[in-house]
């Protein structure tokens, strides 16, 4: 069965602070995509970054960086000089079945990233 | 290029009722999801639409229903409403890209059910 771990349930930082959201996932596929969304206190899960298991370079956007590491099935997300409005819930997500026609997301409980001015 | 949308967006009912959501997809996606939110259970997938057919379904009781139109637009029902379902739904619209979906998700319908 696919499962995603994100253990940190809640953390908080105060501005500029750099934070590492942790992410862990399982999989018997040897084809999968994995997917960070952000969801602010409006409730509308708002798309971040995608990445699938042949690709494990590492990205950076802005202030967002993503580490993905097959080896140690994880896919952690940092965002550096955290600012107020970066206050929401995170959630990394793994995707089923891709070559079955149709894409299933698997999510992990979020974290709740809480940034203090 | 408008978002998706879902209608509407807050509920009021009571436990033995039922009630009907609904999602409009970004324009040219043909591919709908829905999912239910709960603090204890977290996101949970309840079933996916793609050109009017269930392509997929998650381990809901039969209680839980959908149905896609022609236009892409989709609906979900939810019969005989228990006090559990009480949650925000949201639906995400996609369309097959580079070997997968990436899902774009509205703002999400809150149910409550008294």
């Amino acid at each position: 069965a696919q499962k995603v771990t994100q253990a940190q349930t809640e953390i908080s930082v105060v501005e500029k602070e750099d934070v590492t959201l942790d992410c862990v996932y399982e999989t018997r596929d040897t084809t999968y995509y994995l997917f960070w969304y952000k969801q602010p206190p409006s409730g509308e899960l708002v798309f971040l970054i995608r990445r699938n298991s042949f690709d494990e370079q590492n990205e950076i956007s802005g202030r967002y960086s993503w580490n993905f590491q097959k080896s140690t099935s994880s896919f952690n997300f940092t965002i550096t000089a955290s600012q107020v409005v970066d206050s929401a819930v995170y959630f990394c997500a793994l995707s089923e079945n891709p070559n079955s026609g149709y894409s299933t997301l698997t999510f992990g409980k979020g974290t709740m990233l809480l940034v203090s001015p | 290029k408008a978002g998706v949308t879902q209608t509407p967006r807050y509920l009021i009912k009571t436990r033995g009722q039922q009630v009907t959501l609904s999602c409009s997809p970004i324009s040219g996606h043909r591919s709908v999801s829905w999912y239910q939110q709960t603090p204890g259970q977290g996101l949970q997938f309840l079933f996916e639409y793609f050109s009017e057919t269930q392509r997929n379904k998650g381990n809901f009781p039969g209680r839980f229903s959908g149905r896609q139109f022609s236009n892409s637009r989709s609906e979900m029902n939810v019969s005989t409403l228990e006090l559990g379902d009480s949650a925000l739904y949201l639906c995400a619209s996609s369309r097959r890209d580079r070997g997968t979906d990436t899902q774009y998700f509205g703002p999400g319908t809150r149910l409550t059910v008294l």
